[in-house]
């Protein structure tokens, strides 16, 4: 069975600093792997994914991630963040053959000046 | 422009009272989803369908409804059944075709049900 673990539910983070939230799969069997975005009172959007190829995946939005099979993890980074990057992030993960994408329970970023 | 609708965004009913929740893609996806919201917990998996007239049961299944009569649609019954009903309800769609590049899903505005 396919699981996500996001161990940090909420992160403050000052304007400009740069910030990383933390993502671990399980899994028996080759994965493909996501980070989402969620505004208030909005549907989710996708911010990156890793299928196959290189392990540094880039996204929309200046983030990042960096898929670590050893570690099971795809942490997401930014170098510097800005107010607007308020939101909450979900990490996501499908095996290559199950339909259903599995989602951990969120990590709230709050970006302050 | 394409992609999923929900509708109504939110949403008011009484206890007791069946709902149904309205998506509509026009991504020509073959795979739709619906899951379930709360704060705290994620997303949780209701029910999904793969082609027309077959879909299957999610991870919180017990007091939903579906049906998949036509490609495009793929609307959620919530039933006096369902114990807690309040909750943000989002509906996805996925294509199949093409390999490991269509495992992204897309996402509709969301609905909002609360149940008074």
């Amino acid at each position: 069975a396919q699981s996500v673990t996001q161990l940090d539910s909420q992160v403050p983070v000052f304007e400009e600093a740069p910030v990383e939230l933390r993502c671990n799969y399980s899994s028996s069997v080759s994965v493909y792997l996501f980070w989402y975005v969620q505004y208030p009172n909005q549907g989710l959007q996708l911010l990156l994914k890793y299928l196959s190829g290189s392990t540094l995946v880039k996204g929309i939005n200046g983030f990042e991630a960096e898929f670590n099979k050893s570690q099971t993890s795809f942490h997401l980074r930014k170098p510097s963040v800005h107010i607007s990057d308020t939101a909450e992030y979900f990490c996501a993960v499908r095996t290559g053959t199950a339909s259903k994408l599995t989602f951990g329970t969120g990590t709230r970023l709050q970006v302050t000046l | 422009d394409g992609g999923i609708t929900q509708s109504p965004k939110y949403l008011f009913r009484k206890e007791g009272q069946n709902v149904t929740l309205s998506c509509e893609q026009n991504l020509n996806h073959d795979a739709m989803y619906w899951y379930r919201q709360d704060p705290g917990q994620g997303l949780r998996l209701i029910y999904y369908s793969q082609i027309v007239n077959d879909f299957q049961k999610g991870d919180i299944a017990e007091g939903y409804s579906v049906s998949r009569e036509k490609k495009e649609s793929f609307p959620l019954t919530v039933t006096s059944a369902q114990k807690n009903p309040t909750a943000f309800y989002l509906c996805a769609s996925r294509g199949l075709a093409g390999g490991p590049g269509t495992g992204e899903l897309f996402f509709g505005e969301g609905s909002r049900l609360t149940v008074l």
